[in-house]
């Protein structure tokens, strides 16, 4: 029952250091996200990927890059961390689209950009 | 755009209190909405959602009815416990999912 798998829990960077949040379900979701939670502003979508080799910019995908390994797996990449990258970072995937709900979260990984 | 605006926190009740978490939404279109929450050191999970005007949402005691008239989704819970401690996360779903900015609720013996 692992569902979604964030690695790793807790990470601190300097900035322009570079690193990535890897993800994965078992659910044989076809769906997945990436959110960064801030406080006072609820979860932003930072990508999102419906299939292998497929990704799409959520609202703010600047300073970020993904990979959509396979049907499992969906990494994300900060190639030059900056302080205002320091959140917490949440993978999610959903059986249908984005459109349908229900989402299933992975327990976060706290980064801090030093 | 779509956006959804619930009520600022912290709220702090007592055990067996009565909850309400105040949620209202602004869509384009028809939105499913939902409640998730997320418990200390844990992703979000849903607790209820309802996908049509009228529809009641139901889970672990709490409610939530979609006013499509009143464009709200308030959560309700006749009587809180101290594991209800959370922050919870009102959101709406037309193109993708929007949430809110969390409520912290805690629930004091």
């Amino acid at each position: 029952n692992a569902g979604v798998t964030q690695t790793p829990k807790f990470q601190v960077l300097k900035t322009g250091q570079s690193m990535t949040l890897q993800c994965a379900q078992d659910m044989n979701h076809n769906s997945m996200y990436w959110y960064r939670q801030d406080p006072g502003m609820g979860l932003r979508l930072i990508y999102y990927s419906a299939s292998e080799g497929t990704t799409d910019k959520g609202e703010v995908p600047n300073g970020y890059n993904v990979s959509r390994l396979n049907k499992r797996e969906f990494s994300l990449r900060l190639e030059s961390a900056a302080p205002s990258q320091t959140s917490v970072y949440f993978c999610a995937s959903s059986e249908g689209n984005r459109r349908t709900g229900e989402l299933f979260f992975g327990e976060g990984s706290r980064l801090t950009v030093l | 755009g779509d956006s959804v605006t619930q009520m600022e926190g912290p709220v702090t009740l007592s055990e067996e209190a009565f909850l309400t978490i105040n949620c209202t939404y602004t869509a384009t279109g028809y939105p499913s909405l939902f409640w998730y929450v997320q418990y200390p050191g844990e992703g979000l999970q849903l607790l209820l959602k309802a996908t049509k005007a009228d529809d009641k949402g139901s889970n672990k005691g709490f409610e939530a009815t979609y006013r499509k008239e009143t464009t709200s989704f308030h959560l309700e819970k006749g009587s809180v416990q101290v594991s209800d401690s959370a922050v919870y996360f009102c959101a709406l779903s037309v193109h993708d999912m929007r949430f809110g900015a969390g409520t912290r609720l805690t629930v004091k013996p």
